[in-house]
């Protein structure tokens, strides 16, 4: 089945610093990759749409200044997350869909930032 | 607006017992239902999707989900729980966003 790689899984930042999570479709193309935030005991908050070649389109209340997404090729997306701070420690997951409304997201593993 | 929700925030069951996990929906149209399963520090693990056909539909890890139209439920069951399902559940229908998702459902199965 179609596999999402995500990497790093976990990471430790200080203030002030920048963090890039990269989301991978290893078997199939993505042309559109959709990046999401979890808080603790909390359901999956989308954060923003990353477009193959294009500008993400992001959520009402995502600065698209911190969180810059860039969607270079078919199969890969990244997230950087810039200067960092401790309220932007969570859970981010990234994800891809087959082509079809109604195939399944595949999700990558997530990525657990701390910010120190 | 579509919409899932999942009334139950926690589900606990004992090991060897049949478990439910409760989903309803608001949808236009045909309903697209999918159900994933999240362990701890891990992202989202897709178990089955309804899109017509069969009521019931079957899935991975022996879980299957029941469409019922009438009720506007699709809630997702197991036989028999074994320790290893506990995690965090989430129902979800396509939206404005790719996924809708509910608040999720935090099994527990007891040894």
């Amino acid at each position: 089945g179609a596999v999402v790689s995500q990497h790093p899984s976990w990471v430790i930042c200080k203030s002030g610093t920048s963090v890039k999570i990269e989301c991978r479709s290893l078997d199939f193309q993505a042309t559109t990759m959709f990046w999401y935030r979890q808080f603790p005991k909390q359901s999956l908050m989308l954060m923003a749409t990353s477009n193959e070649g294009s500008k993400a389109t992001y959520e009402q209340g995502v600065e698209k200044d911190k969180f810059l997404i860039n969607h270079a090729s078919l199969t890969l997306s990244t997230l950087t997350v810039t200067s960092a701070h401790p309220e932007d420690s969570s859970f981010y997951i990234c994800s891809a869909r087959e082509t079809g409304e109604v195939s399944p997201l595949h999700f990558g593993n997530g990525t657990r930032l701390t910010v120190t | 607006a579509q919409s899932v929700a999942q009334p139950e925030d926690q589900v606990n069951v004992a090991e060897g017992n049949p478990l439910t996990v409760k989903c309803t929906y608001s949808v236009s149209g045909n309903p697209y239902l999918f159900w994933y399963v999240q362990y701890p520090n891990r992202g989202l693990q897709f178990l089955l999707k309804y899109i017509t056909g069969d009521n019931l539909v079957k899935g991975s890890y022996g879980f299957e989900a029941e469409f019922n139209k009438s009720q506007t439920s699709f809630h997702l069951k197991k036989p028999s729980a074994l320790v290893s399902d506990s995690a965090l559940y989430f129902c979800a229908v396509p939206g404005n966003t790719p996924l809708v998702f509910g608040k999720g459902t935090r099994l527990s199965v007891i040894a």
